[in-house]
């Protein structure tokens, strides 16, 4: 069965450090892959997702995460974060043509951003 | 703009009454998701509907009902049933393909007391 491992429950970081949030996920399928930001009390927004080709995808706001095949991961990573990016993070990850449309989510990876 | 409409944004119910949240979409979406959102727990599919007038049940149905008799709306009815109910729900939508992402609204905190 399809399962997404978020191994960190917590992660605080000092702004402008860089930052990972791990992500690794368990199918015998090939997968879509999603990572979603929700602030709080709020619904979750996608951040980026890695359909095809490049194994490296990146969002608007400086975010980038790249898929790994042979490790099953797909770690999210900013090089310099800001105070604004304070939220919970979630990977997602859905089989390819299941016919389904059902999304895995991990258990979540709250990010915190110390002045 | 196009958007999923969560109401009302908090909810308080006395235990033992059943309590319908609503969830309304102007995306043309074809699929549309509820969840259940505890700290720590991440996200837990409760029902989902691909097409109007079907649904299927997720991960967690106990104690929940659904309809889906328009596209744009996907109410979620938790009944006196649910031996846990107070959560946050989230409703969201999607096109019918594996690698359409979901979109989702602003949740509704319901707390049962």
């Amino acid at each position: 069965a399809q399962s997404v491992t978020q191994l960190d429950s917590q992660v605080p970081v000092f702004e402008e450090a860089p930052v990972e949030l791990r992500c690794n996920y368990s199918s015998s399928v090939s997968v879509y892959l999603f990572w979603y930001v929700q602030y709080p009390n709020q619904g979750l927004q996608l951040l980026l997702k890695y359909l095809s080709g490049s194994t490296l995808v990146e969002s608007i706001n400086g975010f980038e995460a790249e898929f790994n095949k042979s490790q099953t991961s797909f770690h999210l990573r900013k090089p310099s974060v800001h105070i604004s990016d304070t939220a919970e993070y979630f990977c997602a990850v859905s089989d390819v043509g299941s016919g389904t449309y059902k999304y895995i989510f991990g258990t979540g990876t709250r990010l915190k951003v110390l002045a | 703009d196009g958007g999923i409409t969560q109401s009302p944004k908090y909810l308080f119910r006395k235990e033992g009454q059943n309590v319908t949240l609503s969830c309304e979409q102007n995306l043309n979406h074809d699929a549309m998701y509820w969840y259940r959102q505890d700290p720590g727990q991440g996200l837990r599919l409760i029902y989902y509907s691909q097409i109007v007038n079907d649904f299927q049940k997720g991960d967690i149905a106990e104690g929940y009902s659904v309809s889906r008799e328009k596209k744009e709306s996907f109410p979620l009815t938790v009944t006196s049933a649910q031996k846990n109910p107070t959560a946050f729900y989230l409703c969201a939508s999607s096109r019918r393909d594996s690698n359409s992402p979901l979109h989702f609204g602003n949740g509704t905190r319901l707390t049962v007391t």
